[in-house]
C-alpha cells in the first residue's frame, strides 16, 4: 500500500524567502507524483506532476519539484515566496503499476507568508 | 476555464438522516471521483465512477454510501444513514480519461456536519 508523508503541517516563510515543502512517499514501485494547492474556499488545483522523464518538474506560479527515487521524495520549492502563495499544499501519489486511478494524499502543509 | 462545481457548500444534518451531495463534473470528462477529508486528517479516496458504474472503491465506501449519475451532468454521493464520523469535507473530482496520468480536477468541496 502506498503512503505519503508531508513533514510539517504548518510552514511559515517571509515574503521573498525560499519555500520548501517536504513530501516523502512509500510505494513498492515508483509512483506518479502530484502537488496540489488549495486556496481558501476553492478546490484543489494541480500545481505540477511527475510521471516519467525529467525528474525536475516545473509547475505553475513558479513552483518546481524534484523526484528523487533514492530518497523517495518529491519536495516542492519556490525560490521567492509571494503573499499570494499562502495556501494549503497537498502531495499525492498514484500507483503507476496497478492501473488504479485513485490518488493517495498526504495530510497537507499550510503555508503562511509573512510580509 | 471549466471547473467542477459542488452543492451545497455546507450541509448540516442529524445523525441517521440521509444526505445527498451534488457535483457537476467538467462536461467532457469521463471519470468521476469522491474523496473526503476529516478535519485534521488526510484527503482519502472513496470511489471512482466510469461508464455508469463504480470502477474502484475504498474500504470506507461501505453499503451506507452510493453514487449515481442521474443525468448527463450531475454526479451524486448519497449517505443513507449518516453517522457522527461522516462529518468531513467531501471533494468531487473528474478527469478526461485519456490515461492514468490524467490530471484530476477537484471541486471546492461540501462540508458535511453530522450532529
Amino acid at each position: 500500500a502506498q503512503s505519503v508523508t508531508q513533514l510539517g503541517s504548518h510552514v511559515s516563510v517571509s515574503e521573498g524567502a525560499l519555500v520548501l515543502l517536504r513530501c516523502n512517499y512509500s510505494s513498492s514501485v515508483p509512483p506518479y507524483l502530484f502537488w496540489y494547492v488549495q486556496y481558501p474556499n476553492q478546490g484543489l488545483q494541480l500545481l505540477l506532476k511527475y510521471t516519467t522523464g525529467a525528474t525536475l518538474v516545473k509547475g505553475i506560479n513558479g513552483f518546481e519539484a524534484e523526484f528523487k527515487k533514492s530518497e523517495t521524495s518529491f519536495h516542492l520549492t519556490k525560490p521567492s515566496a509571494h503573499m499570494s502563495d499562502a495556501a494549503e499544499y497537498f502531495c499525492a501519489v498514484k500507483d503507476s503499476g496497478a492501473g488504479s486511478y485513485q490518488l493517495t494524499f498526504g495530510k497537507g502543509t499550510k503555508l503562511s507568508v509573512i510580509p | 476555464e471549466p471547473e467542477v462545481t459542488q452543492t451545497p457548500s455546507h450541509q448540516v444534518t442529524q445523525m441517521g438522516q440521509e444526505v445527498i451531495l451534488r457535483c457537476v463534473p467538467i462536461s467532457n470528462h469521463l471519470y468521476f471521483y469522491w474523496y473526503r477529508q476529516i478535519l485534521g486528517q488526510k484527503v482519502e479516496f472513496l470511489v471512482s465512477f466510469y461508464n455508469n458504474e463504480i470502477s474502484e472503491k475504498s474500504e470506507i465506501f461501505d453499503d451506507q454510501f452510493s453514487v449515481e449519475r442521474p443525468d448527463g451532468s450531475n454526479f451524486t454521493l448519497k449517505i443513507r444513514s449518516t453517522k457522527l464520523e461522516d462529518s468531513a469535507m467531501y471533494f468531487c473530482a473528474s478527469n478526461l480519461g485519456t490515461g492514468i496520468t490524467d490530471t484530476q480536477y477537484f471541486g471546492p468541496g461540501t462540508r458535511l456536519t453530522v450532529l
